[in-house]
Formats: C-alpha cells, structure tokens, sequence
C-alpha cells in the first residue's frame, strides 16, 4: 500500500525567511506528485505538478522537486510571508484516474 | 482559471437520512474523485470514476454510497443512511488525462 508522510507536521518562521517542506513516498512507481494549500476550513488549492519524467517545477515564489528514487518531494517556498500560512499537503498518484495517495500535511505559520 | 463547483457549502443532515452532495466538474476533465476530510484528519480517498462507472473505491465507500454523473454536467455523492461519523468536509476533484487535480471548496455534512 502506498504511504505518503509529510515532516514536520507544523512548522513555524519568521517572514522573509525561506523554507522547505518536506514529502516522503513508500513507493518509487509514482506517476505524478501534486502540491497543494489548505486554509483552514476550505478546499484544496493545487500549487504544482510534478510528472514523474520531471524533476522541478516552479512557480513564483515556489520550487518543487520530485526524486523518485530515494522517495521524496520537497516544495520550497522563497521569501516567506504572513499569507503563507497555511497547510500544504503532497499527494502522489500512481495510475492515471485513480486515486492520489494525500500525506498528513504540514501545517506552517509565517510570523510577521 | 477552471474551477470545480461543489453544492451546498453546508448541510446538516438527521442520522439516517440520505443526502446528495453536488458537484460540478471541470467540463473538459475526464476523471471524478470524491474524497472526505473529517476536522483535523487526513484526506482521505472514496472513489474515483470515470467513463460513466466507478474505476476505483476505497473501503470507506460501502454500500452506504453511491456516485452519478447524471446529465454529463453533474457528478454526485449519495449517502442513503447517514451515520454520524460521516459528518466531515466532502470534496469534489476532476482531473483530465495526467494533468493536474483540481478540488472544489467542498461541503461540511454535519450529522446530528
């Protein structure tokens, strides 16, 4: 069974201060990892794909990787601000239409 | 930018009554997903369809559910006999040939 885990469950920083997040996944067959931001109490809003033939993706202020053979994703955030915060969730999927395995998420607090 | 449209924002439903959550896909995607978030918990994967049947479920999707795309428009979520560990946020997700997934902003089912 596909498992997919996020570290660390919160995080909090300063403004202005760059960071990353961290997403780990059991399975190396990944078709494509997905990044995506939480508010609290509402839905899911994609922030990048990544195909398994790619290794980044960017956009902004973000950078997400993918190495498939060591199981990790990272999403990096530059210039962290207060609008940041929020909880980023990884989600993996492994065949085209089914579903996306979702890591627990990171919860992260950018203080002003 | 496409949006994926979930109807009501919030219900609140008696134990044992059957609810239907709405859902409007991105009109060109060719892939449906429900998935369910109870407060504080992972997102967690019910179904996903596609070509007017069910290609994947999980166990959570029991006998309890049921998914209808009834007029190629409309994608919905039935629970004929609502528990009340079925209260949590529901969201709607479509996705197109390996491109990125797009949620709705969900809809709270409260059960009491």
């Amino acid at each position: 069974k596909q498992e997919v885990t996020q570290i660390p469950a919160a995080l909090s920083v300063p403004e202005g201060e760059n960071l990353v997040l961290n997403c780990s996944f059991t399975d190396s067959a990944i078709y494509n990892l997905q990044w995506f931001r939480q508010d609290p109490g509402k839905g899911l809003t994609s922030l990048l794909l990544i195909q398994s033939s790619q290794r980044e993706q960017t956009s902004g202020r973000l950078n997400a990787s993918l190495d498939k053979s060591s199981g990790r994703s990272t999403l990096y955030i530059a210039a962290s601000q207060p609008g940041d915060s929020a909880t980023y969730l990884c989600a993996g999927g492994y065949f085209t239409g089914n579903q996306f395995y979702f890591g627990t998420g990171t919860s992260l607090t950018v203080i002003p | 930018e496409p949006e994926v449209t979930q109807t009501p924002s919030h219900q609140v439903t008696q134990m044992g009554q059957e609810v239907i959550l709405r859902c409007v896909p991105i009109s060109n995607h060719l892939y449906f997903y429900w998935y369910r978030q109870i407060l504080g918990q992972k997102v967690e994967f019910l179904v996903s369809f596609y070509n007017n049947e069910i290609s994947e479920k999980s166990e959570i999707f029991d006998d309890q559910f049921s998914v209808e795309r009834p007029d190629g428009s409309n994608f919905t979520l039935k629970i004929r006999s609502t528990k009340l560990e079925d209260s949590a946020m529901y969201f709607c997700a479509s996705t197109g040939m390996n491109t990125e997934a797009f949620f709705g902003q969900g809809t709270r089912l409260t059960v009491v």
